[in-house]
């Protein structure tokens, strides 16, 4: 009864690689969340999207490309991939955008060498 | 900037005592704050929220105090146990849809 899951948990890639990440969520909810966790455990947000919609987009590189197929999925495409992108991402849902509880991912771990 | 910060980045008290964990903001005003607890190699879990107009939240052991005067928020576990032990995030959400969250406290309970 995974309620947002994330594949893969772990990812090893060599520099320049493109890569995705998947995020899935079950609760049904409206609105979604990419974020990274560094190695100083800050947790930055990257990107929200709202019923497929766009709606925060921090200062990201356009590297990064966040895609929502539908409102239960949103999937994290990361190009040319540098040592800097080494982190923990997660994926979060939300019932809508506001002042409502987060659920979180089990996060994936990228490794870039 | 905007900043949230969360003083302690690591805590260790007693089994039985109250943890008190802070949370300040500067040059930000957030309608409302969550507190989350993260277990080492799993996402964040949601424990409370808590607006700008409101001082104080319960639920079960934990409290949580917003002032809005001092820009703080408190974050008591009281009774506190072993179990307790994780990494507390306190977050701000502003009006506009901003989201900032602090590094985190460590906060370990010893038997």
């Amino acid at each position: 009864d995974t309620a947002v899951s994330q594949t893969p948990k772990y990812l090893v890639t060599q520099m320049g690689n493109d890569k995705s990440i998947k995020c899935e969520q079950n609760l049904g909810h409206d609105t979604m969340y990419w974020y990274k966790q560094d190695s100083k455990k800050f947790l930055k947000i990257m990107f929200s999207y709202n019923n497929k919609e766009l709606i925060i987009n921090e200062t990201v590189p356009n590297r990064f490309s966040p895609k929502s197929p539908d409102k239960a999925h949103l999937n994290l495409h990361i190009n040319s991939l540098e040592l800097g992108d080494s982190a923990v991402y997660f994926c979060a849902s939300s019932q809508r955008t506001g002042n409502n509880e987060q659920f979180f991912g089990p996060g994936t771990r990228l490794t870039v060498l | 900037s905007q900043k949230i910060e969360q003083n302690s980045e690591a805590l260790n008290i007693q089994e039985g005592k109250t943890a008190t964990l802070t949370c300040n903001y500067t040059n930000y005003s957030p309608a409302y704050l969550q507190w989350y607890r993260q277990d080492p190699g799993r996402g964040p879990v949601f424990l409370l929220l808590i607006r700008e107009n409101e001082k104080e939240k319960r639920k079960e052991r934990l409290k949580v105090t917003f002032d809005t005067t001092l820009k703080q928020s408190l974050f008591h576990i009281t009774a506190s146990q072993p179990a307790d032990s994780a990494t507390y995030l306190c977050v701000a959400y502003s009006s506009a849809s901003k989201i900032i969250f602090g590094s985190g406290t460590r906060l370990s309970i010893r038997p």
